[in-house]
């Protein structure tokens, strides 16, 4: 039971560039999330989805889209990446509204 | 909305005495979960305890223990005992009723604990 992963751990991109994150998790879980950590700062949700097919807002979705074609797959893409979105980026899941289970995360840095 | 405060930027304790991390919260919801969360230097995001606002006591999970304050909006994690391991990043969190169509989490800024030998 590898819980929630996510692809890859670590990432340097152009501005401008374009990458998608990938986060999985096997415990078969209604909701997924990604939020983003800034230096000195908690976590901001970015987006979030309900159930596969579903996807909405959050706190800061601006630069952002997202895709949950399989429930346990949830995809954070960056269509045209900014220094602004140099973050470390966090996957979570739970069972509807009960408690957060967070990926390793991953780093990401845009120059 | 909702809001987490975490006044204390770092915390210092010496091994094996207990140290209380202070939460504030501000919510109008009437229903609403507080999480505590611990993030080590490695960087993952590790759940510690649950408190639901209408829980009796308060929630208690192994050498942590959340106290409970309701009528000040408080919901400060007690670790006993400190370890090592215990030095870290520690995060308050809040879920609000309004948005369990969802079930958000907003986060507050953290406290760093160091547990010196």
């Amino acid at each position: 039971n590898a819980g929630v992963t996510q692809t890859p751990k670590f990432r340097v991109l152009k501005t401008g560039q374009s990458m998608t994150l990938l986060c999985a998790q096997d415990m078969n879980h209604e909701y997924m999330y990604w939020y983003r950590q800034d230096p000195g700062m908690g976590l901001r949700l970015i987006h979030y989805s309900v159930g596969e097919g579903t996807t909405a807002k959050g706190e800061v979705p601006d630069g952002y889209n997202v895709s949950r074609l399989k429930k346990q797959n949830f995809l954070l893409g960056l269509e045209s990446a900014a220094p602004s979105q140099t973050s470390v980026y966090f996957c979570a899941s739970s069972y509807l509204a009960e408690t957060q289970y967070f990926g390793p995360g991953t780093r990401l840095l845009v120059l | 909305a909702q809001k987490i405060t975490q006044t204390q930027p770092g915390m210092f304790v010496q091994e094996k005495e207990a140290v209380t991390l202070d939460c504030t919260y501000d919510t109008s919801d009437p229903s609403y979960g507080l999480f505590w969360y611990k993030q080590p230097s490695s960087g993952e995001m590790i759940f510690l305890i649950y408190q639901g606002s209408y829980d009796q006591q308060n929630a208690t999970e192994g050498r942590y223990s959340l106290n409970f304050q309701k009528a000040r909006k408080s919901a400060n994690l007690v670790i006993s005992a400190s370890q090592l391991g215990d030095s870290a990043m520690y995060f308050c969190a809040m879920r609000g009723v309004k948005e369990t169509s969802g079930s958000r989490l907003t986060f507050g800024e953290g406290t760093q604990l160091t547990v010196n030998p």
